[in-house]
């Protein structure tokens, strides 16, 4: 069975960089799927951030790019997010995924991640 | 980018009752359209991919149709559990844009 855990503070100050790791069970990373993240601002709908195969190419969106870093540990069998100079519209429930172009079968359970001083 | 357009935005119903909802995609994309369940607390949960393959153990009521630009989730009997929020998401080309979702609610 395949599960996700996303780890990582849960508040960020303005203007600092918000940082997520993912943790992988029952699946090692360097198998296939694309592993990427999803994020959703409290009541509102999902938006696509970006993914990462397990060679390392990175797809990232467009309005975040500037920002974004994703990398994959194949050693502890995690992948991470970093994303830079956060402001209070980066506030959301942040998940992190595992598919690809037949969707993301997998997810995590989310973790809230709050950009406040 | 890839444009999806959801309809309707909510949507009342009873148990027992059948419903459809529509994605719209900006451009063709063949059949990469998935559809995904969300439930309050949750998160979401893949339904079918491919425009109509059912992800494993998800009831056969629930059933997907379309391809190119235009697509539907229907549910043929409205179960309680049913009740959540559904979005469509295209993984056609990156950014693999969603849909603003629909809030199906008990009537």
């Amino acid at each position: 069975q395949v599960q996700l855990q996303e780890s990582g503070p849960g508040l960020v100050k303005p203007s600092e960089t918000l940082s997520l790791t993912c943790g992988i069970s029952g699946y090692f990373i360097t198998s296939g799927f694309q592993w990427g993240w999803i994020r959703q601002p409290p009541g509102k709908g999902l938006e696509w951030i970006g993914h990462i195969s397990r060679s390392g190419v990175t797809d990232y969106s467009a309005s975040l790019k500037s920002r974004l870093i994703m990398s994959v540990d194949t050693s502890k069998n995690q992948f991470s997010l970093n994303l830079t100079k956060v402001t209070a519209t980066d506030t959301a429930i942040y998940y992190c995924v595992g598919g690809g172009g037949s969707g993301y079968h997998y997810w995590g359970r989310g973790t809230l991640v709050t950009v406040s001083s | 980018d890839i444009q999806m357009s959801q309809s309707p935005s909510s949507l009342s119903a009873s148990v027992g009752d059948r419903v459809t909802i529509t994605c719209r995609a900006s451009q063709s994309m063949s059949t990469y359209l998935n559809w995904y369940q969300q439930k309050p607390g949750k998160a979401p949960k893949l339904l079918i991919y491919a425009a109509s393959t059912l992800q494993s153990g998800v009831p056969s009521r629930f059933s997907g149709r379309g391809s190119g630009t235009d697509f539907t989730l229907t549910i043929s009997a409205l179960q309680p559990e049913d009740f959540a929020s559904y979005f469509c998401q295209q993984s056609y080309s990156v950014p693999y844009s969603f849909g603003q979702g629909t809030k199906l609610d008990l009537k």
